[in-house]
């Protein structure tokens, strides 16, 4: 099975802009969790989406938002760019095997820059 | 107090030795555990996952969980510099249904040849 991807894999922007992350889970998984890593607060969760709905919502500002498609693939936004947005943005997918797997796999992951 | 503790080590051991790495957890309703091991500059990759008490082993990697002591660790036997990068405990509670999983600082291993 192919493991999860996201694309863009570097993004270069400047402060007040605004961009957006894609993630697809691996086939099969309708959970995908995202996660924003950074050196000083290591890996915090954002939000987790499920059969297109936010299920699990983390401690950031509404600049942060995603959403899920029908098809399981995801997506995340954040508006209003600032300088401490700069992070690895890792996707996470799991499967709900009777509701009971919580194993998340996650993909390489998209290394944004704020400049 | 910090919900996932981890030493930050670096953890050195030489090769072949056994490499114990340990985790703490405050929430008492957390009943999923998990190991993950990340190299520089990568994602991370699941190694364990664990949710009874006792041993689960899996290869030269086992883990152990002692919901009495919130405490899980992962061993590492014959360890070989490949093995070198940072472990890092998650957990999830189980009792608010989230998938959430909140993480320990993680610990840094190196194996020396």
């Amino acid at each position: 099975k192919a493991g999860v991807t996201q694309t863009p894999r570097y993004l270069i922007k400047t402060r007040g802009q605004q961009v957006t992350l894609s993630c697809s889970p691996i086939s099969g998984h309708r959970s995908v969790s995202w996660y924003q890593q950074t050196p000083g607060q290591g890996l915090q969760f954002l939000f987790e989406y499920f059969s297109e709905t936010q299920r699990n919502k983390g401690n950031f500002p509404g600049r942060f938002s995603g959403r899920q498609f029908s098809n399981s693939r995801s997506e995340m936004n954040v508006s209003t760019l600032e300088l401490g947005d700069s992070a690895l943005y890792l996707c996470a997918s799991s499967s709900e095997v009777r509701g009971q797997t919580y194993e998340q796999y996650f993909g390489p992951g998209t290394r944004l820059t704020v400049t | 107090q910090k919900e996932v503790e981890q030493n930050s080590g670096p953890l050195s051991v030489p090769e072949g030795a056994i490499a114990s790495l340990n985790c703490t957890y405050s929430d008492r309703v957390s009943q999923s555990f998990f190991w993950y091991r990340q190299y520089s500059g990568k994602s991370p990759e699941l190694i364990m996952s664990i949710y009874s008490n006792g041993d689960k082993e899996d290869g030269r990697f086992t883990a152990q969980l002692n919901k009495a002591s919130q405490y899980v660790s992962l061993l590492i036997r014959d360890s070989q510099p490949s093995d070198s990068a940072t472990y890092l405990c998650a957990v999830i509670p189980m009792d608010t249904g989230r998938r959430a999983l909140t993480f320990g600082s993680g610990t840094r291993l190196q194996v020396q040849p």
